[in-house]
């Protein structure tokens, strides 16, 4: 069955701590592999997205993530965390198959960063 | 520019009561429609996906329906509602080019069943 775990619920860290949250995939097939914050109060942003190529993708805010096929792992990572990052962060797989492309979330992780 | 709209923003229902959410989508044709249910500490769970007019798929049995009665508007109902219905639900879309330019998300409905 197809599946996106994230292995952190919450994380609390200091600002200037480098972030790394985990997650990992179990999905047929291509996938593609997603990273979604939300903001307290905010709608679901995109954060950055993997289809193909380069498997260290860069996204908005700083943030970078690495496909690493033999692990089925998409790790986000961020050297530097501030305040402003406080959010709850989801990753999230998308696989085409049967004409369908359905994406999967994970149960989330939420990011307190403290001054 | 694709946008996409979904009411109401919050909803306090009484046990038993029907429930019935919407969301359209503009500046796009033949979406791909989904309906997802966001409770606390659950992250984000697929409730119903749809290809095309007509066309649901359900992911998991529960106490809602969808149905998509126009291209670009897709419902999410229910006869009878359960405590365990309250959570935030989000509508979003996609287009049929593998998701490859993303998933957009409507402002999302906080349901509480009392």
């Amino acid at each position: 069955a197809q599946s996106v775990s994230q292995h952190n619920h919450h994380v609390i860290l200091s600002e200037a701590a480098s972030l790394e949250l985990g997650c990992n995939y179990s999905y047929g097939g291509t996938v593609n592999l997603f990273w979604y914050v939300q903001y307290p109060g905010q709608h679901l942003q995109l954060l950055l997205k993997y289809f193909s190529g380069d498997p260290l993708v860069k996204g908005i805010k700083g943030f970078e993530a690495e496909f690493i096929k033999s692990k089925f792992s998409f790790n986000l990572r961020k050297p530097s965390v501030q305040w402003s990052d406080t959010a709850e962060y989801f990753c999230a797989a998308a696989g085409f198959s049967g004409g369908y492309n359905k994406l999967i979330f994970g149960a989330g992780t939420r990011l307190a960063v403290h001054p | 520019s694709q946008t996409i709209h979904q009411w109401p923003a919050t909803l306090v229902q009484p046990v038993g009561s029907p429930l019935s959410l919407e969301c359209t989508v503009e500046g796009t044709s033949n979406p791909n429609l989904y309906w997802y249910r966001q409770a606390a500490g659950r992250g984000l769970q697929l409730l119903f996906y749809s290809v095309g007019i007509g066309q649901i798929s359900s992911e998991v049995p529960q106490n809602l329906s969808a149905s998509r009665p126009q291209d670009r508007q897709f419902i999410l109902s229910s006869k009878k509602l359960l405590l365990s219905d309250s959570g935030f639900y989000l509508c979003a879309w996609s287009g049929k080019n593998r998701g490859r330019y993303g998933y957009t998300f409507g402002s999302g409905t906080r349901l509480t069943v009392v």
